[in-house]
């Protein structure tokens, strides 16, 4: 069945960078992406970035461009997500989910548990 | 980016009756491949969200048949037939047709009475 793990909960402090991962199992890999969204407590769901886990292309939130970094490794079938110089608006839950690697349409069936990312001074 | 706005905030319901949620898109989701890329998902609390609604109203595999999902355009509903105790929630409709980026509604919170 496909899975998607996720890192555990992180605190940082305002202007450091954290560095979540998704491991994915029960499918290839290369034949989808990863799209990535963020809950902040209490709140809606904010779309962060995909990328594809064919050929590694990218898009990103354009509020986030320049502070987010996505990658993956398709040898160990994880997907890491980047963000630098951290706010306290920052605090969030953090979601990997499945989409298309071709480019997303939101499909998103299978989900991570989440990584909840706090930042504190 | 296309604005998602779904209505009510708050959606409290008796057990056994039927609930109702509007979702509008600032621009038709018509792709120009002809599909309709609206989803549905259900977030209980604690809980990562899940997918019952895709392509406005595929429902996913698993979702019981009280859900269902209708629209077009820029105008789509979801619907519960009667509701359970187990469907407390908040509910999001997303589209990913004018993507990037993917945009959700605010959410729709669930409860019961």
């Amino acid at each position: 069945q496909v899975q998607l793990v996720q890192s555990g909960g992180e605190v940082k402090e305002p202007g450091a960078s954290v560095k979540v991962s998704c491991k994915a199992s029960g499918y290839t890999f290369t034949s989808y992406g990863i799209t990535w969204v963020r809950q902040d407590p209490g709140q809606g769901l904010e779309w962060m970035g995909w990328i594809s886990g064919y050929n590694g292309n990218t898009k990103y939130a354009q509020k986030l461009q320049g502070r987010v970094t996505m990658t993956s490794d398709t040898s160990t079938s994880t997907a890491y997500m980047e963000l630098r110089s951290l706010r306290s608006d920052d605090t969030a839950m953090y979601y990997c989910a499945r989409d298309r690697s071709g480019g997303s349409a939101g499909e998103l069936l299978h989900w991570g548990q989440g990584t909840l990312v706090t930042v504190s001074s | 980016d296309v604005v998602m706005t779904q209505s009510p905030l708050s959606l409290p319901v008796t057990l056994g009756q039927p609930a109702s949620i509007s979702c509008r898109s600032s621009q038709s989701l018509v792709h120009s491949d002809g599909n309709t890329y609206l989803n549905w998902f259900q977030q209980r609390p604690g809980q990562s969200p899940r997918r019952l609604i895709h392509r406005v109203s595929k429902r996913d595999s698993g979702v019981p048949d009280r859900f269902s999902g209708s629209g077009s355009g820029t105008d789509f509903t979801l619907r519960i037939s009667r509701v359970e105790a187990e469907d407390v929630g908040v509910y999001y409709c997303m589209q990913g047709t004018h993507w990037p980026p993917l945009t959700f509604g605010g959410g729709t919170k669930v409860e019961i009475k």
